[in-house]
C-alpha cells in the first residue's frame, strides 16, 4: 500500500495563479479530509469528504473548492492564489464509519504565493 | 463548539529526562482526545487516542497520556526521553465517534538535548 500520496511536494505560485494539490489514498478510505498548517495554529480544516460525490466545508474553506469524483483521489483547487494561502498542505484519510478511526496523513504540500 | 489548547509551543529536555507535554481541551461535552506526533518532513501519525474506559492510554514508542475530566486536560508524557522523540506533538479533540473531524491545538516542539 502506498497509503495517502500528495503531489506536488513543492509549489511556488504567483497572486492570482490557479492551481490544483492532488491527493490520492489506496486503502478504500470513505472520509478524505484537507488541512492546513500554519506556524502556532496547529491544523486547520479546509473541507472534507465522506465518500464519492459528497463534499463539505470546514473551519477555513475561503479561496479552495475541492470534488471527489472517486474513492480514491480528492483534489484541492486554489482557483485564484493569494499570498495568506501560504502554508503547508495535508490530506488525510479514514474509514468512516466504524469507532474512533485513525486519520492517515500524506506526507504534505509545501506551497509559497509571492 | 470544541477547541484545544497545547502550553508551550517549544520544549527543551535532556536525553532521559522526563517529558511532559501539556494539553488542555474546551468542550460542552466529553470529547474523543488524540495526540499526533510529525517529525520533520513528513506527515502526522497517531501516538495514541483517549475514547471511553480507562483513563491512563498508552500509546507508541513508551507515551502515555492521562485523560483528567475534572482538569480538562489530556496531558502527553514519557518517563526518559530519547533523541528520536524530537519532533513536533499535537493534541486533536473530536465529538465525532468515527473519529473525523478533528481540532488540533498549536503543537508543541520537542527538542532533546545530548
Amino acid at each position: 500500500n502506498a497509503g495517502v500520496t500528495q503531489t506536488p511536494k513543492f509549489q511556488v505560485l504567483k497572486t492570482g495563479q490557479s492551481m490544483t494539490l492532488q491527493c490520492a489514498q489506496d486503502m478504500n478510505h470513505e472520509y478524505m479530509s484537507w488541512y492546513r498548517q500554519d506556524p502556532g495554529m496547529g491544523l486547520r480544516l479546509i473541507h472534507y469528504s465522506v465518500g464519492a460525490g459528497i463534499t463539505d466545508q470546514g473551519e477555513v474553506p475561503n479561496g479552495y473548492n475541492v470534488s471527489r469524483s472517486t474513492t480514491e483521489d480528492f483534489p484541492l483547487r486554489l482557483l485564484s492564489a493569494a499570498p495568506s494561502q501560504t502554508s503547508v498542505y495535508f490530506c488525510a484519510s479514514s474509514y468512516r464509519r466504524g469507532l474512533f478511526n485513525e486519520q492517515f496523513f500524506g506526507p504534505g504540500t509545501r506551497l509559497t504565493v509571492l | 463548539a470544541q477547541s484545544v489548547t497545547q502550553l508551550g509551543s517549544h520544549v527543551s529536555v535532556s536525553e532521559g529526562a522526563l517529558v511532559l507535554l501539556r494539553c488542555n481541551y474546551s468542550s460542552s461535552v466529553p470529547p474523543y482526545l488524540f495526540w499526533y506526533v510529525q517529525y520533520p518532513n513528513q506527515g502526522l501519525q497517531l501516538l495514541l487516542k483517549y475514547t471511553t474506559g480507562a483513563t491512563l492510554v498508552k500509546g507508541i514508542n513508551g507515551f502515555e497520556a492521562e485523560f483528567k475530566k475534572s482538569e480538562t486536560s489530556f496531558h502527553l508524557t514519557k518517563p526518559s526521553a530519547h533523541m528520536s522523540d524530537a519532533a513536533e506533538y499535537f493534541c486533536a479533540v473530536t465529538l465525532n465517534n468515527a473519529g473525523n473531524m478533528l481540532t488540533f491545538g498549536g503543537g508543541t516542539r520537542l527538542m532533546v538535548k545530548p
